[in-house]
């Protein structure tokens, strides 16, 4: 079945470094979500992506969808203290309908 | 609105027991889900359901069974309670589409000893 892979699975940087959480599919995705979930809480949607080679800015947040639709990464620059938690990404395959996979996320801290 | 409400937020099971995770949502949303997580897992589907009176398996089913009698609720059935079945268990809705951002409940936190 399709997998979703996502790398490193724990990053801790300095407030003020930049952060990357990267993505990658065993199969080509028609979409990928970002999703975020604080220590204790549930996960938040961030941003969807749905073309080849899309970028979005949200802030000091930007996203990229791979060329061949089979990777994302999403790139945090000048990390705050608010920016902590895991950060998932979940793909969905053309052969299915409602059924995200999500990959295992990566917990990014932020020492102040 | 309340978005997704789950319920209770924690529980301690013995081995053998049953339960109910209950799940409601008041927007309206066609598209509910059950997903499971384990620590440093990610989120597992469990159950999902795209309008009343229809639900489907996800990835990680077995001991579990879900009903959809009403748009807004979605309980997720325990029988038979198991260690491995120890988890965080988030119920979510979407509207309809593909291509749609899922809301998230605030989760329940399951112990079975």
């Amino acid at each position: 079945g399709q997998q979703v892979m996502q790398i490193p699975q724990y990053q801790h940087v300095q407030e003020g470094e930049d952060f990357t959480t990267y993505c990658n599919s065993s199969t080509t995705l028609s979409n990928i979500q970002w999703y975020k979930q604080r220590p204790g809480g549930h996960p938040v949607f961030l941003i969807q992506l749905v073309k080849s080679g899309e970028v979005k800015k949200q802030k000091r947040l930007t996203f990229q969808f791979g060329e061949a639709k089979k990777n994302s990464s999403l790139h945090i620059t000048a990390t705050q203290t608010t920016d902590v938690g895991t950060y998932f990404c979940a793909g969905l395959s053309g052969g299915s309908n409602y059924k995200l996979t999500f990959g295992k996320g990566t917990l990014l801290t932020v020492n102040p | 609105n309340a978005g997704v409400t789950q319920t209770p937020k924690f529980r301690i099971l013995k081995i053998g027991q049953s339960m109910t995770l209950q799940c409601a949502q008041d927007m309206n949303h066609n598209y509910m889900y059950w997903y499971r997580q384990d620590p440093g897992m990610g989120l597992k589907l469990i159950y999902y359901s795209v309008g009343a009176g229809i639900t489907d398996k996800g990835e990680v089913p077995n001991g579990y069974n879900v009903s959809r009698s009403t748009t807004e609720d979605f309980p997720l059935r325990l029988e038979l309670a198991a260690p491995s079945q120890t988890s965080v268990y988030f119920c979510a809705s979407s509207y309809p589409g593909r291509e749609r951002e899922q809301f998230f409940g605030p989760g329940t936190r399951l112990t079975v000893l």
